[in-house]
């Protein structure tokens, strides 16, 4: 089974703080993706990864960063954190079959529950 | 970027009775995919479809891609407590590089009352 983990399940930061929000995933996958869902609007994409040390805007980049330094590991930034980022957030992967294009599903983590103080 | 309509955003069942919804889009999709989120957890994969036509099972759920490439439904027969959760459709446009890239539809809130 595949298995996307997130670092905390709850986090509790203050407005201005550096916050980082960690995903590792085992099964090998080359794409991760961070989403934020707040009720009302669903799923909405941060940022993707289809590589290493490659990225992608999604929707809805404004205040985050990310980063990729290894296969498994997909970190999510607010560099500096303010109320309206108070939301839960979602990573994801994916198998990627060719040089551009994927139609494999997303496996998704338990998400984070971040709160901005 | 794609956009996709979801229906209902919410149910109110009574144990035991079929639930149906629907999500459309306003292009071809080459893959439809339910997914289900359990209170305070991640979304969890249901059914997967990739083929126009194509109707697939996982026990008392039922997903059909549409013949027109831009719908899809999911059925649920004999609701009990534990479909109470948001399911949401998502999917992959038919053209252009996509980088894995999901589309989601807003998700619809069922509730089961016993």
């Amino acid at each position: 089974d595949v298995k996307v983990t997130q670092s905390s399940r709850y986090l509790v930061k203050r407005t201005g703080e550096k916050v980082f929000l960690e995903c590792v995933q085992d099964m090998d996958h080359e794409n991760m993706f961070w989403y934020r869902q707040d009720p009302g609007l669903g799923l909405r994409l941060i940022y993707f990864s289809y590589d290493v040390k490659m990225k992608e805007k999604g929707d809805i980049p404004e205040g985050y960063s990310v980063s990729r330094e290894k296969k498994e590991r997909f970190s999510l930034i607010l560099e500096s954190a303010s109320t309206n980022q108070t939301s839960m957030y979602l990573c994801a992967s994916s198998f990627r079959l060719g040089a551009k294009y994927s139609n494999q599903p997303q496996h998704f983590g338990d998400g984070t529950r971040l709160s901005i103080l | 970027g794609q956009q996709l309509n979801q229906s209902p955003q919410s149910m109110f069942i009574q144990e035991g009775e079929d639930v149906s919804m629907n999500c459309t889009s306003s292009s071809i999709f080459n893959t439809w995919l339910w997914y289900k989120q359990d209170p305070g957890e991640g979304p969890v994969l249901l059914i997967a479809l990739y083929k126009a036509g194509e109707l697939t099972s996982n026990g008392r759920l039922t997903a059909q891609f549409g013949i027109t490439r831009k719908d899809s439904f999911l059925n649920i027969s004999a609701s009990i407590p534990s479909d109470v959760g948001i399911y949401f459709c998502a999917g992959h446009p038919d053209r252009g590089s996509t980088l894995g890239r999901l589309y989601f539809g807003r998700g619809t809130q069922l509730t089961v009352w016993p």
